[in-house]
């Protein structure tokens, strides 16, 4: 069982540039989220998407966007790295209700 | 507005000791309570979950019980082992809210 899988795991920016993050679920889950974990400061919510179709700001989505892509897919995009955004990003996926979080891997992306 | 508080951390116990690990929560309704557990280099996975109030979710030997009362879910374990040693967060959702809401992060190492 696959579950959540991000790419790519590891990346290395320099200042002002831009990528985006993959993450796709194979669980057949409505909900989607984005989630960066930096030290000291837990999990922060960057985006999330309750169904396909539509996506919603979290705490912290300034210098983000998204994209649900279909039911399986929801991709994270720094348009113009900062170094404010190095950190662990988090993808992960749920049912409606009481159901748990599924998380990713995570991917480690350094801005210099 | 929802939130967790945990115990901050870093623990560190001796093998074969007892653990807590302490959570309380502000929320509005019913929230579902978790606890989830980071070993290091993945993403966070559920270690147990309880739905309303007095419910005991268990896993490997982990236990917490939903205090309504105290708005608490404190993580138990009687004998720590090494390969607990992880990063702990305890964590709430509403039903039909679309998102969690994490506490910080405990982080427990446990010596031989």
């Amino acid at each position: 069982n696959a579950g959540v899988t991000q790419t790519p795991k590891f990346q290395v920016l320099k200042t002002g540039q831009s990528m985006t993050l993959q993450c796709a679920q194979d669980m057949n889950h409505n909900s989607m989220y984005w989630y960066r974990q930096d030290p000291g400061m837990g999990l922060r919510l960057i985006y999330y998407s309750a169904s396909e179709g539509t996506t919603d700001k979290g705490e912290v989505p300034n210098g983000y966007n998204v994209s649900r892509l279909n039911k399986r897919e929801f991709s994270l995009r720094l348009e113009s790295a900062a170094p404010s955004q190095t950190s662990v990003y988090f993808c992960a996926s749920s049912e409606p209700g009481h159901s748990p979080l599924h998380f990713g891997n995570g991917t480690r992306l350094t801005v210099t | 507005g929802n939130s967790v508080t945990q115990m901050e951390g870093p623990v560190t116990l001796s093998e074969e000791a007892f653990l807590t690990i302490n959570c309380t929560y502000t929320a509005t309704g019913y929230p579902s309570l978790f606890w989830y557990v980071q070993y290091p280099g993945e993403g966070l996975q559920l270690l147990l979950k309880a739905t309303k109030a007095d419910d005991k979710g268990s896993n490997k030997g982990f236990e917490a019980t939903y205090r309504k009362e105290t708005t608490s879910f404190h993580l138990e374990k009687g004998s720590v082992q090494v390969s607990d040693s992880a990063v702990y967060f305890c964590a709430l959702s509403r039903p039909n809210a679309g998102k969690s809401t994490f506490g910080d992060g405990t982080t427990l190492t446990v010596k031989p």
